[in-house]
């Protein structure tokens, strides 16, 4: 099955500074990789992702780029602010038929942004 | 993100006692997934259904059963067999289909045994 790597575990950066979490993933097959944001007592929020089919996707303050050859993709956060505080999950599936994905998540990035 | 519920918020099983979290949706979502969450570990796929009455088992699996009788309901039973049912439990749901791969989670349940 797929196996997906996250790191930093955690990241501390000052307010302002980009910060950035890297993910490697092991299944050729996974073509779909999104981010979810979980803020402390809340639920997983998806934030941005990505296809196999592009290299890069922005909205706002937030990118994602994939490199399929390497297998491994980046969560880029630029100008960060402190309500970026959170714990960000990276995940990556292949198409499972019957427009399902069962992703295999990554073991968190504990960011932290300092005022 | 309204729109599913899962209770109740904590739970606490005594030895030998199976216990069934809840998870209800009114999003009209064909798919419905359990996670379980520990620190430092993400998220891991207990179980997942993608249509009514019919259900797969996930990466982790064992001490877990899941039914799926409505559209709406996919409740979890953490039973004897798990040995560490300590943890965060998380439901999601998503509507099926390409480029509808979005989870909507629940709030979670906190699950601790006595």
């Amino acid at each position: 099955g797929e196996n997906v790597e996250q790191h930093p575990s955690t990241l501390s950066v000052q307010e302002g500074d980009s910060a950035v979490i890297k993910c490697t993933y092991s299944d050729s097959a996974s073509n779909y990789f999104p981010w979810y944001k979980q803020e402390l007592g809340k639920r997983p929020q998806l934030i941005i992702d990505i296809r196999s089919n592009v290299g890069e996707k922005k909205d706002q303050r937030i990118a994602v780029t994939l490199n399929k050859t390497a297998k491994h993709f980046s969560l880029h956060i630029t100008e960060t602010q402190p309500e970026d505080s959170a714990v960000y999950f990276c995940a990556a599936s292949p198409y499972s038929g019957a427009g399902s994905y069962q992703l295999t998540f990554g073991k968190g990035t504990k960011l932290s942004v300092i005022p | 993100d309204g729109g599913i519920t899962q209770s109740p918020k904590y739970l606490f099983r005594k030895e030998g006692q199976n216990v069934t979290l809840s998870c209800e949706q009114n999003l009209n979502h064909d798919a419905m997934y359990w996670y379980r969450q520990d620190p430092g570990q993400g998220l891991r796929l207990i179980y997942y259904s993608q249509i009514v009455n019919d259900f797969q088992k996930g990466d982790i699996a064992e001490g877990y059963s899941v039914s799926r009788e409505k559209k709406e309901s996919f409740p979890l039973t953490v039973t004897s067999a798990q040995k560490n049912p300590t943890a965060f439990y998380l439901c999601a749901s998503s509507p099926q289909g390409n480029g509808n791969e979005k989870l909507f989670f629940g709030s979670g349940t906190q699950l601790s045994v006595l």
